[in-house]
C-alpha cells in the first residue's frame, strides 16, 4: 500500500516554456501532498504543501506565481513550472500523507520528474 | 533556527555494522523520519522515532535520543544493494519534513 505516482518521470523543455507535473496517491487518499526539488548531491528542499481543496502553501523564497500547485482532489496533485528556465532544471518530488497537518504522517514519496529545461 | 547535520559520506565493507549519526536543532520537533535513497529515485520509508529509545526492524535499527537532539541509523549485515544516501529528517509543524543533506553510503566487496 501507500504508492504514489508521479508523471512524468522525465521531461526536457525549451526555456519559456511551461511544464505540468502530476502527483497521484494509488492506493489511499491523500489530504496533504508536498512538492520538494533536489538538485544534484543535495538534500530536498520543501518547495510547497498542498491540501485538498485549498490553497497551497509555498515556502520562503519559492515562487508562487511561478510554481503553480493545484489539488483538486484526494488523489491528485499537480506542479505547474511555468516560463522554465534552465535554473529550474531539477528532480522534483511529490510525497503524500494522510495527515491533516498537526499529526505527524509518514510521507510516501513518488518516484520523481526530472526536468531539463535547455 | 534549523538545523540537522549528517556526515556527507561513509564506507563500509559488505557484511559488516554501519552507523550513521544525525544531530539536530529545530524550532519544532514532530518526530524523526529515515529515508533511503538510491541514485535518481524518490526517498523510501525506512524508520520513524518519537520517542527516545531504539526501534528494531529487521537489519535496520534507529535510536533517537530527544534531550540530545540525535539519531542513529544502524544498519546490520550490510549488503551491496545498501549502497544508497541515508537521509535523516524531522518532522515539524504541519507535517512538514526537514531534510538533512543526507549520508552517501558506499559499501565495498
Amino acid at each position: 500500500g501507500a504508492v504514489v505516482s508521479q508523471h512524468p518521470s522525465r521531461v526536457i523543455c525549451k526555456s519559456g516554456t511551461s511544464v505540468k507535473i502530476e502527483c497521484r496517491s494509488l492506493d489511499f487518499q491523500a489530504t496533504t501532498m508536498f512538492w520538494y526539488r533536489q538538485f544534484p548531491k543535495q538534500s530536498l528542499m520543501l518547495m510547497a504543501t498542498s491540501n485538498e481543496g485549498s490553497k497551497a502553501t509555498y515556502e520562503q523564497g519559492v515562487e508562487k506565481d511561478k510554481f503553480l500547485i493545484n489539488h483538486a482532489s484526494l488523489t491528485l496533485s499537480t506542479l505547474t513550472v511555468t516560463s522554465a528556465h534552465p535554473e529550474d532544471s531539477s528532480f522534483y518530488i511529490c510525497s503524500a500523507s494522510v495527515g491533516r497537518g498537526g499529526a505527524m504522517e509518514t510521507q510516501y514519496f513518488g518516484p520523481g520528474t526530472r526536468l531539463l529545461v535547455l | 533556527g534549523q538545523n540537522i547535520d549528517q556526515p556527507t559520506e561513509m564506507t563500509a565493507t559488505e557484511g559488516a555494522i554501519v552507523q550513521i549519526n544525525c544531530t539536530y536543532q529545530t524550532s519544532g520537533f514532530n518526530g524523526l523520519f529515515w529515508y533511503q535513497q538510491h541514485a535518481g529515485e524518490a526517498p523510501t520509508f525506512l524508520s520513524y522515532n518519537v520517542l527516545d529509545g531504539l526501534e528494531e526492524k529487521g537489519r535496520f535499527s534507529s535510536f533517537l535520543s530527544r534531550s540530545k537532539g540525535y539519531s542513529y541509523l544502524l544498519l546490520k549485515e550490510l549488503q551491496m544493494k545498501d549502497s544508497a544516501s541515508y537521509l535523516c529528517a524531522v518532522g515539524n509543524q504541519g507535517g512538514k519534513l526537514i531534510f538533512g543533506q543526507g549520508t552517501e553510503l558506499s559499501v565495498k566487496p
